[in-house]
């Protein structure tokens, strides 16, 4: 089966800009996940989604972040305006459903954002 | 709020060496725990998953051990070889409450296997 896919893979702008990266999870996987991994640090939930609904969106910062997935496949995160401290790689997951939180989870490649 | 960490923050082992990586977590109501392997500028592979209700589990040269009302798991990488250079993470998967389901990452362990 085809992969977690994201793009773009690289972005680099400048502070106050906005970008917005992409994912396509694995067909069929009704659970997202957008995680943000600092360098030298493991990855932050920012949002999880079932299907087209959003389940913990606790740790995204809301007054420049935001994710939807609209009809329950793709999904987009938007930053903005972005912040130097926003330099990081967006790692999109899913998960199988019907495994609940037993799954395993898949990773796509990650799209890293630099901010200058 | 559940916590992993990881030891060590870096390893560098020379070829054929058996090592073991340590992760910790603070709050045993997980429903699993699950090993990744991340390899420079890419996403993350899965390794290992390994359910509360198991002990461990094997992949090849892989044997993970979960004790989880100690909150501990280890990796165990046998016979190790240039190509398992990368950064291990681990993450468990919290049972209950508003963090349902949510996966915990450690900060990694970075491993360097040199020739």
């Amino acid at each position: 089966e085809a992969g977690v896919a994201q793009s773009p893979r690289y972005k680099i702008i400048e502070k106050r800009q906005s970008v917005a990266f992409w994912c396509n999870p694995i067909s069929g996987h009704a659970t997202l996940y957008w995680y943000q991994q600092i360098l030298g640090q493991g990855p932050k939930l920012l949002i999880q989604f079932q299907n087209n609904g959003v389940v913990d969106d606790s740790q995204l910062p809301k007054d420049r972040f935001s994710a939807e997935r609209l009809k329950g496949v793709d999904s987009t995160l938007k930053i903005q305006p972005a912040k130097l401290e926003d330099s990081a790689v967006y790692l999109c997951a899913s998960r199988r459903p019907g495994q609940g939180a037993v799954g395993e989870l898949f990773f796509g490649e990650g799209s890293r954002l630099t901010v200058l | 709020k559940q916590e992993v960490t990881q030891i060590p923050a870096a390893l560098s082992v020379p070829e054929g060496e058996n090592l073991v990586l340590n992760c910790s977590f603070t709050d045993s109501a997980i429903y699993n725990l699950q090993w990744f392997r991340q390899d420079p500028g890419k996403g993350l592979t899965s390794l290992l998953l390994i359910q509360s209700s198991q002990r461990e589990q094997t992949s090849g040269r892989l044997n993970a051990s979960l004790d989880k009302s100690s909150g501990r798991s280890t990796l165990y990488i046998a016979a190790s070889q240039p190509g398992d250079s990368a950064t291990y993470l681990c993450a468990v998967s919290n049972a209950g409450g508003t963090s349902y389901g949510k996966l915990t990452f450690g900060q990694g362990t970075i491993l360097t296997v040199h020739p």
